[in-house]
């Protein structure tokens, strides 16, 4: 499985737009790119999933560059619900994704 | 759908006892996976059937931990004996197709005193 780096930790005030990038250099022609929320004393939440250039749903962007080395959740306009941890996952569709640390985003009022 | 259903909710034992956890899948999905997090090691898969049959249990931490899914809408996770370290909170689960999108349920928080 591709290895995936995300910062840590990230704050932002509210109403503000949020990136949060994921690098994984090693990711292989048919992997894919998904993205999952954590709410404290939750489960995790699918977000979003992209093969290739950009995805939008609801909740959140995904925009994913040509070499596909790395990729950027966008969370517009957030607010304090939006504090949670944000895991990039890279893997193909018949492989358990592995769940790193991820990215613990804290909105502040 | 009510989701992913997990029992208990917390689970207080003492070092020891078995425990077991519970597990209801999505109605329909062909896959469940048992995961179990820690502020330490993060969130960790520990093995997932499809169809009923374990497909891969390398994350099962040794032989004191066990899991069965009978059929299609019910699985356990056993820990006997169970000891301090396997305190976590333990995730249930399910996806309707592939790895990719799972749905998880709320957790079994476990206490092992």
């Amino acid at each position: 499985l591709a290895k995936t780096t995300q910062p840590i930790s990230m704050d932002s005030y509210e109403g503000q737009e949020v990136n949060i990038t994921c690098s994984h250099n090693n990711i292989a022609t048919n992997d894919y790119i998904t993205w999952y929320q954590q709410f404290p004393s939750q489960g995790p939440r699918f977000i979003i999933q992209g093969y290739k250039t950009k995805v939008t749903n609801e909740v959140a962007s995904l925009f994913i560059p040509a070499d596909r080395k790395s990729s950027t959740l966008s969370l517009p306009r957030v607010s304090l619900s939006d504090t949670a941890v944000y895991y990039c996952l890279v893997g193909p569709w018949d492989t358990p994704l592995v769940f790193g640390k991820g990215t613990r985003l804290s909105v502040i009022a | 759908d009510a989701g992913v259903i997990q029992s208990p909710r917390h689970e207080v034992t003492e070092m020891g006892q078995e425990v077991t956890l519970r597990c209801k899948p999505i109605s329909g999905h062909d896959y469940l996976f048992w995961y179990r997090q820690t502020m330490m090691r993060g969130l960790e898969l520990l093995i997932y059937f499809n169809n009923n049959v374990p497909i891969d249990d390398s994350g099962m931490p040794e032989d004191r931990f066990s899991a069965k899914m009978p059929n299609a809408s019910f699985s356990t996770l056993k820990i006997q004996p169970s000891e301090p370290r396997d305190s976590a909170v333990y995730f249930c689960a399910s996806s309707p197709r592939d790895n990719s999108k799972q749905y998880f349920g709320p957790g079994t928080r476990l206490t092992v005193l």
